[in-house]
């Protein structure tokens, strides 16, 4: 199946700083990949949509301007957690559609556990 | 109401016994389901996906889609304690692919 890379896997980090997470298609071309994050023992929340040469769609309730999501290439996707705080600590999963398949199915990144302190 | 909802469990299944997970969605839009595993702390990953109506088999796994229902499921024949794992629902819809609350099954020996 596709593969979609995600890193750091993990990152600790201080009060007020910014976290940059990298998410790549390694053998396919996605135009449009998508960011989810997931608190303890509850299910998958989709953040935004991020849709390459354009501007992200985020869902309710998700600021933007906190979470800035570039998608810059068919191949690359970056989510930053802008000044982030203790209650930004999550698992925070990235997905990627492929452009050539004609079904719609979704893989994963394997997720960046964030640890805010 | 949710998008898409799901038996929230947990549900425990000895081995070698079918486990029977079951979703249901709210928008008639919805084109394809997905059925994802996730082990603790780990990235789901993909066992079935489904968008005609019927039956989907794939080795011990087949899901169940009814459109008219809106209720999609995943039986898992013959269970394994390696089974044992958080199960998701997943619809499409406008693009985007939402999940239930997730089922936590074990299996046991």
């Amino acid at each position: 199946g596709a593969v979609v890379s995600q890193h750091p896997s993990w990152v600790i980090c201080k009060s007020g700083t910014s976290v940059k997470i990298e998410c790549r298609s390694l053998d396919f071309q996605a135009t449009t990949m998508f960011w989810y994050r997931q608190f303890p023992k509850q299910s998958l929340m989709l953040m935004a949509t991020s849709n390459e040469g354009s501007k992200a769609t985020y869902e309710q309730g998700v600021e933007k301007d906190k979470f800035l999501i570039n998608h810059a290439s068919l191949t690359l996707s970056t989510l930053t957690v802008t000044s982030a705080h203790p209650e930004d600590s999550s698992f925070y999963i990235c997905s990627a559609r492929d452009l050539a398949a004609a079904n719609e199915k979704l893989f994963f990144g394997s997720g960046t556990q964030l640890s805010v302190l | 109401q949710k998008e898409v909802e799901q038996n929230s469990g947990p549900l425990s299944v000895p081995e070698g016994a079918i486990a029977s997970l079951n979703c249901t969605y709210s928008d008639r839009g919805s084109q394809s389901f997905f059925w994802y595993r996730q082990y603790s702390g780990k990235s789901p990953e993909l066992i079935m996906f489904i968008y005609s109506n019927g039956d989907k088999e794939d080795g011990r796994f087949t899901a169940q889609l009814n459109k008219a229902s809106q209720y999609v499921s995943l039986l898992i024949r013959d269970s394994q304690p390696s089974d044992s794992a958080t199960y998701l629902c997943g619809g499409t819809s406008y693009g985007k692919l939402t999940f239930g609350q997730g089922t936590i099954l074990t299996v046991h020996p």
